[in-house]
């Protein structure tokens, strides 16, 4: 079955450290994969997304994701993080073979940051 | 702002009670989804639309519908509520391929509380 597996479910980083937060997939072929964020009574927001091509990906706010097909893994990491980051973020994934947009979601990562 | 607005923002009822969930794409957008986010269950998607016509289905509940409007706005109905069914409900929209690259522009979602 295709899944969207986030392993670390909170996260903490000081303010200025980088930050990685791990993001796995487990689709027959290669899924379309993408980022979220949602900050606190908000809706989700896109960072970014792979579809093909180049496997680092640059998103806003300073994000990127590095897609590894070997290890199955959608990775997204900020050199620095900003308290203004503090937020959830979901991975996702798609296999536009059927149904576009019928994204499978991981089960977010809390991410906390220390002054 | 993502442009999908969602109507009511917070919602409380009783059990045993029906609601419906309004939502308005954005402007030339043809697809809406809807999803439900709780604690246990995470982000999981219930439903989707294109142009009026049922797309997809995920792990709605048949106590669940949901409908396309003409006007492309959707509705979602919840009846016979559970305590199980509060939750925070989002509705998305997205552009159609080829035109668009698969992103989903989120809500800010209803809360529905189940009393």
């Amino acid at each position: 079955a295709q899944s969207v597996t986030q392993p670390d479910i909170h996260i903490t980083v000081s303010e200025g450290a980088s930050l990685e937060l791990r993001c796995n997939y487990s689709y027959g072929a290669t899924p379309y994969l993408f980022w979220y964020v949602q900050s606190p009574g908000q809706g989700l927001q896109l960072l970014l997304k792979y579809f093909s091509g180049d496997t680092l990906v640059q998103g806003i706010k300073g994000f990127e994701a590095e897609f590894k097909r070997s290890q199955s893994s959608f990775n997204l990491r900020k050199p620095s993080v900003h308290w203004s980051d503090a937020a959830e973020y979901f991975c996702a994934g798609a296999g536009y073979g059927g149904s576009q947009g019928n994204l499978i979601f991981g089960k977010g990562t809390k991410l906390s940051v220390k002054p | 702002d993502s442009g999908v607005t969602q109507t009511p923002k917070h919602l409380i009822t009783a059990t045993g009670q029906r609601v419906t969930l309004r939502c308005s794409p954005r402007s030339g957008d043809l697809s809406v989804y809807w999803y439900q986010q709780s604690l246990d269950q995470g982000l999981q998607f219930l439903i989707q639309y294109y142009n009026g016509e049922e797309r997809a289905k995920g792990n709605i509940l048949e106590r669940f519908s949901a409908q396309q409007f003409p006007d492309l706005h959707s509705e979602l109905n919840l009846s016979s509520l559970e305590l199980g069914d509060s939750a925070l409900y989002f509705c998305a929209s997205s552009a159609p391929l080829p035109k668009g690259t698969g992103e989903l522009f989120f809500g800010e979602g209803s809360r529905l509380t189940v009393l």
